[in-house]
């Protein structure tokens, strides 16, 4: 069964401060890897995504790495912000890289909350 | 703009009624797809939609009715609703159906349905 495990469950930090959010993940075959931040009351907005090949990808202060032989991801947040605040959610999609539909896996989510 | 755009936004009603969302993109994508996210913020597909046609249906009552009069256009139908199905229905819509790394899926604001 495909699953999506993420740690921790939430999260407080100071603005400022680094933080890193943990993925593990049992999907097969394995197509790629996003990270999504959902803010409160909104829907999820793609951050980084990473194939099979790739081993890490920036976006601004977002750092994603791929380790696909152990099958886990993190996403590292440099010198937070306030605005980071929100829940972040790994998301890994399944199916043959020759065609075919794309199975998507949502894991339940990292609540991070950066406070002054 | 450029969005996948659902309406409306927030839905109270009483058991049994009927009760529709409707959906629209205009990211000129073929794929198109329900969430519901549930009170635990866990994402789970409920139907996709590839050129009007349905190609994943998970376990869902046949209560929920997918409608797609064109690619552009994703409403869903709830029938005889239930207290169960108060949640956060996302739209959401990508280029193709497919696994690729292009291939990011791109969520509408959400509708919040309240069953009382």
């Amino acid at each position: 069964k495909n699953q999506v495990e993420q740690s921790p469950q939430s999260l407080i930090i100071l603005e400022g401060k680094n933080c890193t959010l943990q993925c593990n993940y049992t999907v097969s075959p394995f197509s790629n890897l996003r990270w999504y931040k959902q803010d409160t009351g909104r829907g999820p907005v793609s951050l980084t995504i990473m194939t099979f090949s790739e081993n890490t990808k920036s976006n601004g202060r977002y750092t994603a790495t791929l380790d696909a032989d152990t099958k886990q991801s993190s996403l590292h947040i440099t010198a937070s912000q306030l605005s980071d605040s929100a829940s972040y959610i790994c998301v890994v999609s399944a199916g043959s890289r020759t065609g075919g539909y794309q199975k998507v896996t949502f894991g339940t989510g990292t609540k991070l909350q950066v406070i002054p | 703009d450029t969005a996948v755009s659902q309406t409306p936004k927030y839905l109270v009603t009483q058991m049994g009624n009927d009760k529709s969302i409707k959906c629209e993109q205009n990211l000129g994508h073929d794929t198109m797809y329900w969430y519901k996210q549930d009170s635990k913020k866990f994402l789970k597909i409920m139907f996709s939609y590839n050129n009007k046609e349905l190609i994943i249906n998970e376990t869902v009552p046949n209560r929920f009715s997918p409608k797609s009069p064109d690619k552009a256009h994703l409403n869903l139908h709830i029938n005889s609703l239930e207290l169960g199905d108060s949640a956060v229905y996302f739209c959401a819509s990508s280029p193709r159906p497919g696994p690729s790394s292009g291939n990011t899926i791109y969520f509408g604001e959400g509708s919040w349905l309240t069953v009382v």
